[in-house]
């Protein structure tokens, strides 16, 4: 069966520190994936997303970046974390039916 | 540069009222419209249309596709408790990268 997992699924972190959150997909190959982030009370933005192993493309320009090491490994990064940085992340992968399998979400507060 | 509208914002009913929220959008080469329900968490899926006039219908939920008018209108009759999440349109136009643009969701509260 096709899944995604992602995690951690809340993080608390202090401004400057650096960060990793991971997706992976199983049950696919050559999945399409993609970085969203929910600031409270808003619609998703669409941060990266990626068609292949080390092509990533980005959306918005911003202190994260991210990183696709395998074909069902996802990850996003920051060097040093602002306070701005805050807010739900989710990772996604697009299904052939038509839109995507959601992740089920990392809450980050950089305090 | 593509663009998803929803409205209201948010909206205060009570169960058994019926609600109809709205999606306008402005995209290159549209190829579907996705409606997603949110409850804390990830979105769950509900409808994806890619014609106009169909109307797509699952329980008290249901959707339809104008696209020469550019939008889309997500109805809930005999609303109840637990419709209460935040709705989320979103649009994919044909590229290959299947990127979805998502609007800023409606925020519906269901009182009892």
């Amino acid at each position: 069966s096709q899944t995604i997992h992602q995690w951690p699924a809340t993080l608390v972190q202090p401004v400057g520190s650096p960060l990793s959150l991971e997706c992976t997909v199983e049950g696919t190959s050559n999945p399409n994936l993609y970085w969203y982030r929910q600031a409270a009370g808003r619609g998703l933005q669409l941060l990266f997303y990626s068609v292949g192993i080390g092509q990533i493309s980005s959306e918005v320009p911003q202190n994260l970046s991210a990183s696709r090491p395998q074909d069902r490994q996802f990850i996003l990064s920051s060097k040093k974390l602002l306070l701005s940085d805050s807010g739900f992340y989710l990772c996604a992968w697009s299904v052939r039916s038509g839109g995507y399998t959601f992740g089920s979400g990392t809450r980050l507060t950089v305090v | 540069e593509d663009k998803v509208v929803q409205s209201p914002l948010s909206l205060v009913v009570h169960e058994g009222d019926t609600v109809t929220l709205n999606c306008s959008y402005e995209v290159t080469n549209f190829r579907s419209l996705l409606w997603y329900k949110q409850e804390k968490k990830a979105p769950t899926f509900l409808f994806m249309l890619t014609s106009s006039g169909i109307e797509k219908k699952s329980g008290r939920l249901s959707s339809i596709l104008d696209k020469k008018e550019l939008f889309s209108i997500l109805n809930i009759t005999a609303t109840q408790t637990g419709d209460s999440a935040v709705y989320l349109c979103a649009v994919e136009g044909s590229s290959n990268t299947g990127k979805l643009i998502f609007g800023q969701g409606t925020t519906l509260q269901v009182k009892p």
